[in-house]
């Protein structure tokens, strides 16, 4: 079976740019997370939704949206761009997202110029 | 407010035993995570506790102690390929069951 799947897998921006990632989690999952990864540090949770809906946001600001889709695959929007953006972007998918583990993508290496 | 501590940094030796310990302090718990993550990749599930004790899985343990806010990894028979960050992870049901995450411990392994 196919685990969670993202991309890009490396992208480069420069500041004020938008951004979308992309995520497909586990056939069967219907919750997808959203972390952000600074290096040396743990994942900092943005998002998650379970069944198109929003579960929950983390403390990040308005230029940080995201949406799932039918199939539950989700996207991550990241408007205006800033240097402190840059960062590995982690795509988790679980069951639903409550009481189960969750399993991660391989990640987007975001770098802002 | 919400807190998990972990050593930043072990060293341990091809063969040996190392334990990895993580304290938190969340306003719920619901588990508590283990997950690997070698350099330039995406965390890997290792172990789920949800009750006190140890739970064992290969030549990994983990530990819980709810009352203490405590919990350890433990890997034994050291390999090479161990070599990674190990991050500890506390699912909050005071926050709509978000994980809640330490800053990981990077575990170096010397021959």
């Amino acid at each position: 079976d196919a685990g969670v799947t993202q991309s890009p897998t490396h992208l480069i921006k420069t500041r004020g740019q938008q951004v979308t990632l992309r995520c497909s989690p586990i056939s069967g999952h219907k919750s997808v997370s959203w972390y952000q990864q600074v290096l040396g540090q743990g994942p900092q949770f943005i998002f998650q939704y379970y069944e198109k809906e929003e579960r929950g946001r983390g403390n990040f600001p308005d230029r940080f949206s995201a949406r799932q889709f039918p199939n539950y695959s989700s996207e991550l929007n990241v408007n205006a761009l800033l240097l402190g953006d840059s960062a590995l972007y982690l795509c988790a998918s679980s069951l639903t997202g409550v009481k189960d583990t969750q399993y991660f993508g391989p990640g987007t290496r975001l770098t802002v110029l | 407010g919400q807190n998990i501590d972990q050593p930043t940094e072990m060293t341990a030796t091809e063969g040996a035993i190392v334990q990895i310990n993580c304290t938190y302090q969340t306003s719920g718990f619901n588990g508590l995570f283990w997950y690997q993550q070698h350099a330039g990749e995406a965390p890997t599930f290792l172990s789920y506790n949800v009750l006190d004790g140890l739970e064992e899985k290969g030549r990994f343990s983990s530990f819980l102690s709810r009352s203490k806010g405590y919990s350890y990894l433990l890997l034994k028979e050291l390999q090479m390929k161990d070599s990674a960050s190990y991050l500890c992870a506390v699912r909050d049901d005071g926050s709509n069951y978000q994980l809640i995450w330490g800053a990981g411990t990077k575990l170096i392994i010397k021959p």
